[in-house]
């Protein structure tokens, strides 16, 4: 079956570093996949998506994630993080017309001044 | 450009009064529907979808229910709210099952 895993539930990053949020898939064939972001008691927001047109995918407000089918994963990195940033990322997997939108269960991300 | 709507953005009830969450879009037609809940600490929980007009999957048994009497209208109801049933709620649509998602900006329920 397939399946979405975050890797961690928080992370926290100093402003101005680093960020990876980790996400791995169980699939036998390669899903769609995507990254939104979630503000507190907003909707979700669309980061980026990946459908096979090329391994290295560019999202909005600088973040992006690179799909490595060797090792079924599919991580958001930012060069630079930012306070802004701080909210709750879901990684999620789909395929075909009639497959289910698997959510991974998120990474509340906390940017530390 | 498309826009999703959801209403009320918060909603306070007692135990067994009824609900009524409405969503619509605009500037598509024929979406995929989606009704989500959210509980606190957790991810999202996939209710209901709908691929068209009177077409309605349910993913969880439970005290809700989904319509779409219209192809760009989805709403959630329940005859009597339980407590449980307190959450965050959200509607989206897609243009197809491998489409990315829009989301509303989401009800915040409380149950009394």
């Amino acid at each position: 079956a397939q399946s979405v895993t975050q890797l961690d539930s928080h992370v926290s990053v100093s402003e101005g570093t680093p960020v990876l949020l980790r996400c791995n898939y169980s699939s036998s064939y390669s899903p769609s996949l995507f990254w939104y972001v979630q503000h507190p008691n907003k909707g979700l927001q669309l980061l980026l998506k990946y459908t096979s047109a090329a391994t290295l995918v560019k999202g909005i407000n600088g973040f992006e994630a690179e799909f490595k089918k060797s090792e079924t994963s599919f991580h958001l990195t930012k060069p630079s993080a930012h306070m802004s940033d701080a909210a709750e990322y879901f990684c999620v997997a789909t395929k075909g017309r009639d497959d289910k939108i698997i959510f991974g269960k998120g990474t509340r991300l906390h940017i530390l001044p | 450009s498309q826009t999703i709507h959801q209403w009320p953005a918060t909603l306070v009830q007692p135990v067994g009064s009824p609900l009524s969450l409405e969503c619509t879009v605009e500037g598509t037609s024929n979406p995929n529907l989606y009704w989500y809940r959210q509980a606190a600490g957790r991810g999202l929980q996939l209710l209901f979808y709908s691929v068209g007009i009177g077409q309605i999957s349910s993913e969880v048994p439970q005290n809700l229910s989904a319509s779409r009497p219209q192809d760009r209208q989805f709403i959630l109801s329940s005859k009597k709210l339980l407590l449980s049933d307190s959450g965050f709620y959200l509607c989206a649509w897609s243009a197809s099952r491998d489409s990315p998602l829009h989301f509303g900006n989401g009800t915040r329920l409380t149950v009394t």
